[in-house]
């Protein structure tokens, strides 16, 4: 049972910001979202999470609507090296036992 | 500070053998997890574990068992190898608390063919 819907591929050209939406409508009320992206058979790679505010770090930005039922992982400047598969995740954050559990993500390919 | 470090990185097994597939971390982790990614497919939770001495079952835990003796190490045993077990095997730890943390750290994967 799928908690978050993403699309399965997107294009970005090169230069521009790379916004890979995530609908996640059930989300509970302890339940963050992680965002991860695994680059041609590497392991995933972790990005940025959050509960309910904006979150910035080195890599990208998370934006969570008011409501949680969604939200946006932004790559300012998406490089040819940003080509990977994402993967929106939402889990219990602070207690709780369950594990961490991919979808099929969005594959996104960053065009020269 | 080496991370998550799975060995082998390449392994083939033939149909019937057993064999166990290392996971390691020094980043003092409380959770531990096995997946396995078959080609163009996304990741699947085999086996997890929240702590020394506690294991579970992910998604896809049959032929495949665990145990977690100590913080540092998570081994993986294969039974009795199947073709269907051919696949890509990512472990992966993280504190128990995401505040402040880093998410799960995985290691780079060890990719066993079974003949």
């Amino acid at each position: 049972d799928a908690k978050t819907t993403q699309p399965p591929s997107m294009d970005c050209a090169e230069g521009r910001a790379a916004n890979l939406p995530c609908n996640h409508s059930t989300i509970s009320g302890n339940e963050y979202v992680y965002w991860y992206r695994q680059i041609h058979s590497q392991g995933p790679q972790y990005i940025i999470h959050g509960l309910k505010n904006n979150e910035t770090n080195e890599m990208a930005s998370l934006i969570i609507t008011e409501d949680r039922k969604s939200s946006t992982l932004i790559l300012p400047h998406a490089t040819l090296r940003d080509t990977a598969v994402y993967y929106c995740i939402v889990r219990p954050g602070l207690s709780g036992n369950t594990p961490l559990v991919f979808g099929k993500g969005t594959r996104l390919s960053v065009i020269a | 500070n080496a991370g998550v470090t799975q060995t082998p990185k390449f392994q083939v097994l033939k149909t019937g053998q057993s064999m166990t597939l290392q996971c390691a971390q020094d980043m003092n982790h409380e959770y531990m997890s096995w997946y396995r990614q078959d080609p163009g497919m996304g990741l699947r939770l085999i086996h997890y574990s929240v702590g020394a001495g506690i294991t579970d079952q992910g998604e896809v835990p049959n032929g495949y068992n665990v145990s977690r003796s100590t913080t540092e190490d998570f081994p993986l045993r294969l039974l009795s190898a199947a073709p269907s077990q051919t696949s890509v095997y990512f472990c992966a730890s993280s504190y128990s608390s995401p505040t402040g943390a880093r998410g799960y750290t995985f290691g780079s994967g060890t990719r066993l063919t079974v003949v």
